[in-house]
């Protein structure tokens, strides 16, 4: 079936930190691939997406690649403001109804 | 103001009542869906319209149902609100013509005690 897993939080950065935030996926198929971000009591966002193999997503200083060779969308930063706490989600979508596969969130604080 | 809504916010009822949450969108996105959010589990779909008249079960409908007024309002009830129906409640839109992206709601809230 088609699953998503990522990498368990909280994670606690530090300000400037490098962020790395894991992502692997199961799909019959080709999907599209997504990092959505959910601010503390908000809805999710649209944060990046991939639509094909090899595709780097990009918004506001995060980047993805869809790696599909290792069944992959990891999410990173190169330095993590306060105001990037949130949670990540990672998800998949391309199938039938338009069924978005969504991971279990990953927290993250950046702390000052 | 926001392009997807939800009412109530907040709520919180009892074992055994019936409730409803309500979506609108003025996206003018034919395609609805709904979500729960528990802790640890990500979000899970419950329901998923296409249009007025195309409403159909995501995985975990027991429990709900869905009604889809006009393109730009879709419902959710709860016909009997047990406690494990507890959790953060999402609508999301899509457009046919986009459907790789989904627009989420602010989220409801809901206790069942």
């Amino acid at each position: 079936g088609n699953s998503v897993t990522q990498m368990e939080g909280p994670v606690t950065l530090s300000e400037e930190a490098f962020l790395t935030i894991n992502c692997t996926y199961t799909a019959t198929g080709y999907p599209s691939l997504f990092w959505y971000v959910q601010y503390p009591g908000e809805g999710l966002q649209l944060l990046l997406k991939a639509t094909k193999a090899d595709d780097k997503g990009s918004n506001k200083g995060f980047e993805a690649t869809y790696r599909k060779e290792t069944t992959s969308f990891h999410l990173e930063k190169g330095s993590v403001q306060v105001s990037d706490s949130a949670v990540y989600f990672c998800a998949l979508s391309g199938f039938s109804g338009n069924q978005f596969y969504f991971g279990t969130g990953t927290s993250l604080t950046v702390i000052p | 103001d926001a392009d997807v809504t939800q009412t109530p916010r907040n709520r919180i009822t009892k074992t055994g009542k019936r409730i409803m949450l309500e979506c609108s969108q003025t996206k003018g996105h034919d395609r609805m869906y709904w979500y729960r959010q528990d802790p640890g589990l990500g979000l899970q779909l419950i329901y998923y319209s296409f249009d007025v008249k195309d409403i159909n079960k995501g995985e975990i409908s027991d429990g709900y149902s869905v009604s889809r007024q006009a393109q730009a309002k879709f419902s959710l009830s709860l016909e009997s609100a047990i406690p494990n129906q507890t959790a953060l409640y999402f609508c999301a839109t899509s457009d046919r013509s986009r459907t790789d992206t989904q627009y989420f709601g602010p989220g409801t809230r809901l206790t069942v005690l």
